[in-house]
């Protein structure tokens, strides 16, 4: 079984801080996911990061894939109350199928 | 984009009812339907894995037949909690891929199912 270590489980900063966030594996994966989800919706998909050592970038959200493909991360820089959400990596094993979910972090933002 | 529509969106019942959640792909077609259950404040975690035509695969320890899955066409998968008590509420979400790579998969906006 592969498992996903996200943390901090929980998070919360003050408007303008920076944040990193961290998902973390004994197992390889071939893509590994970020969504975030608010409160009563379903996740929605932020990036898709596949080549190890890859570093993608959404406005002030970048991620970054390890390059062993075991671990990857996502920083926001200077934060908003907006990005207030529940942010959940996920990776896709090397067979296929299945993603495989961290626990999440609850990141609130305080104006 | 990829459309996923679930219904109902919000459901409470006494408890001993069965319950029925629909999973619509509703611009395309999707030969697997994964359904995930997630607790306030926790992650998804993934019950079964639905594949139209066929019988579900369900994820180690969940009850098949508490957790009864239908995929009978392309576009539609049923997830029925049968007999359904307190500890069955949660938020369950379904997910829809649209090719035999599974990725990406396109999620609902779940359902809260409350059980009295």
């Amino acid at each position: 079984t592969q498992l996903l270590e996200q943390s901090p489980q929980f998070l919360s900063i003050q408007e303008g801080e920076n944040l990193t966030v961290y998902c973390n594996s004994s197992s390889v994966f071939s893509s590994l996911q970020w969504y975030r989800q608010e409160p009563g919706e379903g996740p929605v998909l932020l990036v898709t990061v596949v080549t190890g050592g890859e570093v993608k970038k959404l406005k002030r959200l970048t991620f970054q894939f390890g390059d062993a493909r075991k671990d990857s991360s996502l920083h926001i820089t200077a934060a908003q109350p907006g990005d207030t959400g529940l942010y959940l990596c996920a990776g896709e094993g090397t067979s296929g199928s299945r993603l495989t979910f961290g626990e999440g972090t609850q990141l609130t933002v305080n104006p | 984009g990829a459309v996923v529509s679930q219904h109902p969106s919000w459901v409470i019942c006494k408890s001993g009812t069965s319950v029925k959640i629909e999973c619509r792909s509703l611009d395309f077609q999707a030969t697997t339907m994964f359904w995930y259950r997630q607790f306030p404040k926790q992650s998804l975690m993934l019950m079964a894995t639905s594949n139209e035509g066929s019988k579900a695969t369900y994820e180690q320890g969940v009850e098949k037949d508490k957790f009864l899955i239908n995929h009978a066409s392309l576009t539609l998968s049923t997830l029925t909690v049968t007999s359904a008590h307190p500890e069955d509420s949660s938020f369950y979400i379904c997910s829809a891929a649209i090719d035999a790579s599974n990725q990406p998969q396109h999620f609902g906006d779940g359902t809260r199912l409350s059980i009295l």
